[in-house]
């Protein structure tokens, strides 16, 4: 079946710290992979996605590269702020969307200054 | 755009009460899913929509749970009679399109039974 599993938090660094969250993930066919945030009190949004293999996801300042020798989406970040703390969830979309997206559990990051 | 609105935010109830919580989507989107976050499990797919049709349900935990769609602005999530483990924040998410696949997360439900 289709699954994610993604390193267990909480993740706690200082400000301007490197990041690396772990993702990977099994499933049939060619998935595309997601990272949502969470920021307290509110609910999932997209920080970044890629379709296909190699491909590289953007976004304010966070990156992941869509890995399929590995089957790995791992996010980066190379400074993190405390705005960053907040829960990262991995998700892929096991084909073109027609079916829900399945998630990781979710790592919980705190940034302290 | 106002956003997937879910309401109340926040749900205290005793053991044993009907809970209903409560979402619309953004207009013009054609899926809907409910999901359930607690630590332990983290987030569960519970049952989702399309054009108002439940597609899956699989994820619902028991009978005591049920959701509806009576139009594509409204979608209820109800509990009866509630539990102490159903506490647990509740997200509604839309999306539009088959071949999409952002899905836009409400702000939740923050359930507690007591």
């Amino acid at each position: 079946g289709n699954s994610v599993t993604q390193m267990e938090g909480p993740v706690t660094l200082s400000e301007e710290a490197f990041l690396t969250i772990n993702c990977t993930y099994t499933a049939t066919g060619y998935p595309s992979l997601f990272w949502y945030v969470q920021y307290p009190g509110e609910g999932l949004q997209l920080l970044l996605k890629a379709t296909k293999a190699d491909d590289k996801g953007s976004n304010k300042g966070f990156e992941a590269t869509y890995r399929k020798e590995t089957t790995s989406f791992h996010l980066e970040k190379g400074s993190v702020q405390v705005s960053d703390s907040a829960v990262y969830f991995c998700a892929l979309s096991p084909n073109s969307g027609n079916t829900p997206l399945v998630f990781g559990k979710g790592t919980r990051l705190s940034v302290i200054a | 755009d106002a956003g997937v609105i879910q309401s109340p935010r926040h749900e205290v109830t005793e053991m044993g009460q009907e809970v209903t919580l409560r979402c619309k989507p953004i207009s013009g989107h054609d899926y809907l899913f409910w999901y359930r976050q607690t630590m332990m499990r983290g987030l569960e797919l519970l049952i989702y929509f399309n054009n108002n049709v439940p597609i899956d349900d699989s994820g619902m935990p028991e009978d005591r749970f049920s959701a509806k769609m009576p139009n594509a602005s409204f979608s209820t999530l109800k509990i009866q009679p509630s539990e102490p483990r159903d506490s647990a924040v509740y997200f509604c998410a839309s999306k539009f399109g088959q071949g999409t696949y952002e899905q836009y997360f409400g702000p939740g439900t923050r359930l507690t039974v007591t």
